[in-house]
């Protein structure tokens, strides 16, 4: 049974550029959050996709954006880097909402930006 | 809002020591509570979980006590390795059961 994958597992830009981090959920998980983990911090929650949709946001501007696939994968997009962009970003899926499920996290995309 | 406050590291420990790393919780109602652990250049794995009140989370010897008179999760573990040596992230739901609030974190490390 594969896990939560990620890709790419690296990625350098250059400040202003865009970049989009893929994430693929874990077999039979269908609810999609990403996460931004600043060095030496805990994740904090960017957003979340259910059935396609953007279901829950935190505090992070609209130059990130997001997008569920049918098959549940999801993407993540960052516009107009900012060096303060740089983190590790991790995804993490779990089963459908409405019970004490965990979400299962995938090994990150470490961006720096430059 | 919904917060987690978590043991501030770094915490250092002879192999075999006992290990306590404190977290306290603010929440409306009681949420369910994970302990999360990342080892060096991983992602997140979750390491243990409670989901009700006086609930005890075990796991790979690790166990954590739900306790709502002191809004409290602690992780303790009798005899620490080497290979525990990680950050660990206390955590409990924004809102429902998904997404989740994480503390900063405790870097463990146990020497030989």
């Amino acid at each position: 049974d594969a896990g939560v994958t990620q890709s790419p597992t690296h990625l350098i830009k250059t400040r202003g550029q865009q970049v989009t981090l893929r994430c693929s959920p874990k077999s039979g998980h269908d609810t999609v959050s990403w996460y931004q983990q600043a060095l030496g911090q805990g994740p904090q929650f960017i957003f979340q996709y259910y059935e396609e949709e953007e279901r829950q946001r935190g505090n992070f501007p609209d130059r990130f954006s997001g997008h569920q696939f049918p098959n549940y994968s999801s993407e993540l997009n960052v516009n107009a880097l900012l060096l303060g962009d740089s983190a590790l970003y991790l995804c993490a899926s779990s089963l459908p909402r409405g019970g004490p499920y965990e979400q299962y996290f995938g090994p990150g995309t470490r961006l720096t930006v430059t | 809002g919904d917060s987690v406050t978590q043991m501030e590291g770094p915490v250092t420990l002879s192999e075999e020591a006992f290990l306590t790393i404190n977290c306290t919780y603010t929440a409306t109602g009681y949420p369910s509570l994970f302990w999360y652990v990342q080892y060096p250049g991983e992602g997140l794995q979750l390491l243990l979980k409670a989901t009700k009140a006086d609930d005890k989370g075990s796991n790979k010897g690790f166990e954590a006590t739900y306790r709502k008179e002191t809004t409290s999760f602690h992780l303790e573990k009798g005899s620490v390795q080497v290979s525990d040596s990680a950050v660990y992230f206390c955590a409990l739901p924004l809102s429902g059961n998904t997404p989740l609030v994480f503390g900063k974190g405790t870097r463990l490390s146990v020497i030989a």
